[in-house]
């Protein structure tokens, strides 16, 4: 059984700060990928990142790095100089191999990035 | 290119009655899968539809069914609707040949049932 938790529900920061968000997974699978996803109030869940079990690069894009450690089970999200924009819900989520595998979400991590 | 596309946006029921949603896939996109997000929770599987048969299913009642068309678009069905089906209803389409799993969503459905 596959199972994402993402312990922190709210965080509040100040314009600015930076933020990390946690998200450890459990999967019994070799193989598999893990994602962020951006749900703003309209509620559209707005793809971020994938990332599959083989590559434990970090990547940075712009103000967004991801930080991948398979030794803990653990994909987390920072976001450098935080923006009012950046408010939203943000859920992390794990799929098994297959080409159409479904994807198990956490319960979500809401930011709000306070002026 | 369009991406995917849900109706209706908002829906209100009553307890006992019918509904069906619909999704568009995004162009390209042959796989169609269906979530439903509670308040306050992460999206939940529901089922999957590809090459118009349900590929894989969630942990959702019988009264959750849906069907996929051969334009690769697709209906869920919701019978006998209860106070606890109210959520948003979300699409996602991939295309079965991307072995990465990546999903495109729509922008839901608000189902509240009264």
């Amino acid at each position: 059984a596959q199972k994402v938790t993402q312990a922190q529900t709210e965080i509040s920061v100040v314009e600015k700060e930076d933020v990390t968000l946690d998200c450890v997974y459990e999967t019994r699978d070799t193989t598999y990928y893990l994602f962020w996803y951006k749900q703003p109030p309209s509620g559209e869940l707005v793809f971020l990142i994938r990332r599959n079990s083989f590559d434990e690069q970090n990547e940075i894009s712009g103000r967004y790095s991801w930080n991948f450690q398979k030794s803990t089970s653990s994909f987390n999200f920072t976001i450098t100089a935080s923006q009012v924009v950046d408010s939203a819900v943000y859920f992390c989520a794990l799929s098994g191999p297959g080409a159409n595998s479904k994807l198990t979400f956490g319960k979500g991590i809401t930011l709000s990035v306070r002026p | 290119d369009a991406g995917v596309t849900q109706s209706p946006t908002h829906l209100i029921k009553t307890r006992g009655q019918q509904v069906t949603l619909r999704c568009s896939p995004k162009s390209g996109h042959d796989t169609v899968s269906w979530y439903q997000q509670a308040l306050g929770q992460g999206p939940q599987f529901i089922f999957q539809y590809y090459e118009e048969e349900e590929r894989q299913r969630g942990n959702f009642p019988d009264r959750f069914s849906g069907h996929q068309f051969p334009n690769y678009s697709s209906e869920l069905n919701v019978n006998a609707l209860l106070l606890g089906d109210s959520a948003l209803y979300l699409c996602a389409s991939s295309f079965s040949r991307l072995g990465s799993g990546e999903q495109y969503f729509g922008p839901g459905t608000r189902l509240t049932v009264t």
